[in-house]
């Protein structure tokens, strides 16, 4: 599974929108890039996946390059609750394990 | 429809004794996976299971641990002699089936705590 690079941490205003960055430019043509996010200890989330399609759903959008070497989260009203650490993972299309790398620390102030 | 449930959510255990912890899918889901995130650190994976099968323990520590997966009831973890090494809060998640688009729910975690 290809390797993913995101910035440590990263500060947002409440209601303002958060932009993740992750690079993923090993990536192969049949692995999905999938975000996950972990609120203080709790269980992993599962927040949006994608192939190469930018994605929408209840709690955010994904936007992923034309050459899907990156990609970029997106919530577009950041709350107080969507502090967590924010995962991007690479999956190939077989599914199995998820490989965490360390993830960007998003705090949203107030 | 309930979540993945784990039990118990806190377990303490002095050194050289066992630990049990146990995972139940979410309705409909064959397939279980354990993570472990050891203090301060990153969730790293340690086994994937499907009913009655072990398809990955590419993570599992190569002693002491086993995991489980019957065709009834609960995925077991079982750590045998723990150590203080082993105090780590333990994830479970489930997958309907292993294909494309299909993302892992997980459960709460059991803190293991080694005295």
């Amino acid at each position: 599974d290809a390797k993913t690079t995101q910035p440590t941490s990263m500060d947002c205003a409440e209601g303002r929108a958060a932009n993740l960055p992750c690079n993923h430019s090993t990536i192969s043509g049949n692995e999905y890039v999938y975000w996950y996010r972990q609120i203080h200890s709790q269980g992993p989330q599962y927040i949006i996946h994608g192939l190469k399609n930018n994605e929408t759903n209840e709690m955010a959008s994904l936007i992923i390059t034309e050459d899907r070497k990156s990609s970029t989260l997106i919530l577009p009203h950041a709350t107080l609750r969507d502090t967590a650490v924010y995962y991007c993972i690479v999956v190939n299309n077989q599914g199995g394990k998820l490989i965490f790398g360390q993830g960007t620390e998003l705090s949203v102030k107030p | 429809n309930a979540g993945v449930m784990q039990n118990p959510r806190h377990l303490v255990r002095r050194r050289g004794q066992e630990a049990r912890l146990r995972c139940s899918p979410m309705k409909g889901h064959s397939h279980v996976y354990w993570y472990r995130q050891l203090p301060e650190e990153g969730l790293k994976f340690m086994v994937y299971l499907q009913k009655e099968n072990i398809i990955d323990e590419s993570g599992m520590p190569k002693e002491r641990f086993s995991a489980e997966f019957p065709k009834e009831g609960p995925s077991i973890l079982r750590i045998q002699q723990v150590v203080r090494g082993d105090s780590a809060a333990y994830f479970c998640a489930s997958s309907p089936t292993r294909g494309k688009g299909d993302e892992q729910f997980f459960g709460p975690g059991t803190r293991l705590t080694v005295l």
